[in-house]
């Protein structure tokens, strides 16, 4: 069965570092997102990438995150300057069609020290 | 503003038994799509079972099958025969069906315990 992939599973980083999280999502997905989720608090939602840009961000993607989609395959979240409340679980997900629901990633789990 | 709210952060079951996990939603929207995802101690979110608000129909999926109660805004899940290997958070999500995005909107999480 297809799957998204995430790489690195775990990554340490010093608070003000730059990371970059990486997924590959699956090949004929359209829709691809980026989810948070702090240790066992809920998940949420970061940004939702469509066509090549952004088609919707949260409150918590702000200026210090940024998505790419560098080739055809690869689709990475950057964090600028990272903070000790970054430190979280990190979900890619794609979908074919919206409404059949998302095919999450294994998740990256970042922390800030 | 849409939301979900699971009123149960922990239950437990006795391998075998049946259990239903609950959900509520609030919404002014008529469309719009229901799931429950399933994350083991692994972490990973996994679709459990997905429901359109214009089917009357509950979805089931093998031991898998929920009840959606549109006029009252519920949508419970409900796990038949209960396996040791169903010990998981369980998270109820709701999606606009307007929405270009995609977005979805997760509730707070039941954690559930399969007991031997």
């Amino acid at each position: 069965e297809p799957e998204v992939t995430q790489t690195p599973s775990h990554q340490v980083t010093q608070m003000g570092q730059e990371v970059i999280l990486r997924c590959v999502p699956i090949s004929n997905h359209l829709y691809f997102y980026w989810y948070r989720q702090i240790l066992g608090q809920k998940v949420e939602f970061l940004v939702s990438f469509y066509n090549n840009e952004i088609s919707e961000k949260s409150e918590i993607f702000d200026d210090q995150f940024s998505v790419e989609r560098p080739d055809g395959s690869n689709f990475t979240l950057k964090i600028r300057s990272t903070k000790l409340e970054d430190s979280a679980m990190y979900f890619c997900a794609s979908s074919e069609h919206r409404k059949y629901g998302y095919t999450f990633g294994s998740g990256t789990r970042l922390t800030v020290v | 503003a849409q939301t979900v709210t699971q009123s149960q952060p922990e239950m437990s079951v006795q391998e075998a038994e049946t259990v239903t996990l609950s959900c509520t939603y609030d919404t002014s929207e008529s469309n719009y799509y229901l799931f429950w995802y399933k994350q083991p101690p692994s972490r990973q979110m996994i679709l459990v079972i997905r429901q359109e608000a214009y089917k009357q129909q509950n979805a089931t999926e093998n031991r898998f099958s929920v009840n959606f109660q549109k006029a009252a805004k519920s949508f419970s899940l409900k796990i038949s025969d209960s396996q040791l290997g169903d010990t998981a958070m369980y998270f109820c999500a709701f999606m606009k069906g307007s929405s270009n995005t995609g977005k979805l909107i997760f509730g707070q999480g039941t954690t559930l315990q399969v007991k031997p």
